[in-house]
């Protein structure tokens, strides 16, 4: 049951453009999104999240757009950088006042800056 | 900065087996949760735990898994039995505190190849 979706495998962008990362979600209780990065060999580190209240989040050279009537969020960064060459999982999370909250993944868009 | 550590990074094990995978949540962070990566598929959520029990789990979390929080600084993921299909990349996270808009965590992984 593929909840949120990352459609596109692999992103390549050159050095100095913008990159976007497209997320879809089918679950309309989620509240909550996130994005993280994940380089080889480590975790996955958080990068910005949103809450459905807002649509749009902006830190830094990131910036995560919310489009909750099409289930969509992206996230824009610019300009690109070469270190930024990861692979980028969206994850959405339903609303839970005061328990462990499970995360819901994407399967993960790698992106690859050419410098 | 405070991080999540996982120990081994990588565990090969026989079919059958049983494995215990370790995590030292951030010390101050009281709710932890594993979650498991298949290769080329996406993040998935295992369970979740808090003050000394599962507060939330998944389909896949069935009674071949256990948690435990053995002392007051490891949290360990045991599966009895081991299959093939478990392996994966096994991840460990945890937040301050279990609200829905806390920042999870995560840990580097351990791989788990079971032949």
């Amino acid at each position: 049951d593929q909840q949120v979706k990352q459609n596109s495998p692999s992103l390549s962008v050159q050095e100095g453009r913008i990159s976007i990362l497209n997320c879809d979600y089918t679950n309309s209780m989620f509240d909550y999104f996130l994005w993280y990065k994940k380089y080889p060999a480590e975790g996955p580190t958080f990068l910005i999240s949103i809450s459905s209240i807002k649509d749009k989040n902006e830190d830094g050279r990131f910036t995560v757009f919310l489009n909750k009537s099409a289930k969509h969020l992206s996230l824009h960064i610019v300009p690109s950088q070469p270190g930024d060459s990861a692979v980028y999982f969206c994850a959405a999370s339903p609303y839970s006042s005061n328990t462990g909250n499970q995360f819901y993944f994407g399967t993960g868009t790698s992106l690859t800056v050419i410098p | 900065e405070p991080e999540v550590t996982q120990t081994p990074s990588h565990q090969v094990t026989q079919m059958g087996q049983e494995v215990i995978l370790r995590c030292v949540p951030i010390s101050n962070h009281l709710y932890f949760y594993w979650y498991r990566q298949i290769l080329g598929q996406k993040v998935e959520f295992l369970v979740s735990f808090y003050n000394n029990e599962i507060s939330e789990k998944s389909e896949i979390f069935d009674d071949q898994f256990s948690v435990e929080r053995p002392d007051g600084s490891n949290f360990t993921l045991k599966i009895r039995s081991t299959k093939l299909e478990d392996s994966a990349m096994y991840f460990c996270a945890s937040t301050e505190q279990g609200g829905w808009i806390d920042t999870q965590y995560f840990g580097p992984g351990t791989r788990l190849t079971v032949l």
